[in-house]
């Protein structure tokens, strides 16, 4: 089936520094992949979408320079968390599909970093 | 725009009673709708989806949703809960004005099994 890895599992940061986080889709190509942020107990609020070889698109109140999103090929997104401050602290959690619009094959969800700045 | 609202942050039920986890969903075309799993500190895993093929849904670990267009609603059973059932369970919704790209999650519900 299709798997998506997501690394770092966890991530402790100092206040000010840069994060990077990595989505791979495994055994897929994946057209589009997705970034989520989840604060303890919620729900999984999307921050952008990435499709390979384009620039993001980041849903409204999510800051482009601070969440910078690469998608340099079909099997690898990154997210990183620029001048990470301790509210930046959340749980991500990424996202592949293949196909698109009614051909869309599912979506697959990597294992999500929980990011702790201090 | 699609939503979803599941009513009830929290689910308790015994082992082996009925689990029931409420989804309504708002949209003005057809959606598909997901039931996603979460344990603690981990992605999500699909439970089920509905895309407009039979109303019935069967997933996996004998859960099964029934999409009821009269009632918006798409809610998650299962007929006996198991301990390792306890998580955190999420409907979304995707629709054609995203070309069934984005999801949209409703805030979730806990359930906790007790034996």
């Amino acid at each position: 089936g299709a798997v998506v890895s997501q690394h770092p599992s966890r991530v402790i940061c100092k206040s000010g520094t840069s994060v990077k986080i990595e989505c791979r889709s495994l055994d897929f190509q994946a057209t589009t992949m997705f970034w989520y942020r989840q604060f303890p107990k919620q729900s999984l609020m999307l921050m952008a979408t990435s499709n390979e070889g384009s620039k993001a698109t980041y849903e409204q109140g999510v800051e482009k320079d601070k969440f910078l999103i690469n998608h340099a090929s079909l099997t690898l997104s990154t997210l990183t968390v620029t001048s990470a401050h301790p509210e930046d602290s959340s749980f991500y959690i990424c996202s592949a599909i293949r196909g698109q619009g009614l051909t869309n094959y599912g979506y697959t969800f990597g294992s999500g970093t929980r990011l702790t700045v201090v | 725009a699609q939503s979803v609202t599941q009513l009830g942050s929290h689910v308790s039920v015994s082992e082996g009673a009925l689990v029931l986890l409420r989804c309504n969903y708002s949209s003005s075309v057809p959606p598909y709708l997901f039931w996603y799993v979460q344990y603690p500190n981990q992605g999500l895993q699909l439970l089920l989806k509905y895309t407009s093929a039979a109303t019935l849904v069967k997933g996996i670990n004998g859960f099964e949703a029934e999409f009821k267009k009269s009632e918006t609603s798409f809610h998650l059973t299962k007929p006996s809960a198991h301990m390792s059932d306890a998580a955190e369970y999420f409907c979304a919704v995707s629709g054609p004005n995203t070309g069934f790209q984005k999801l949209v999650f409703g805030t979730g519900t806990r359930l906790l099994v007790s034996p």
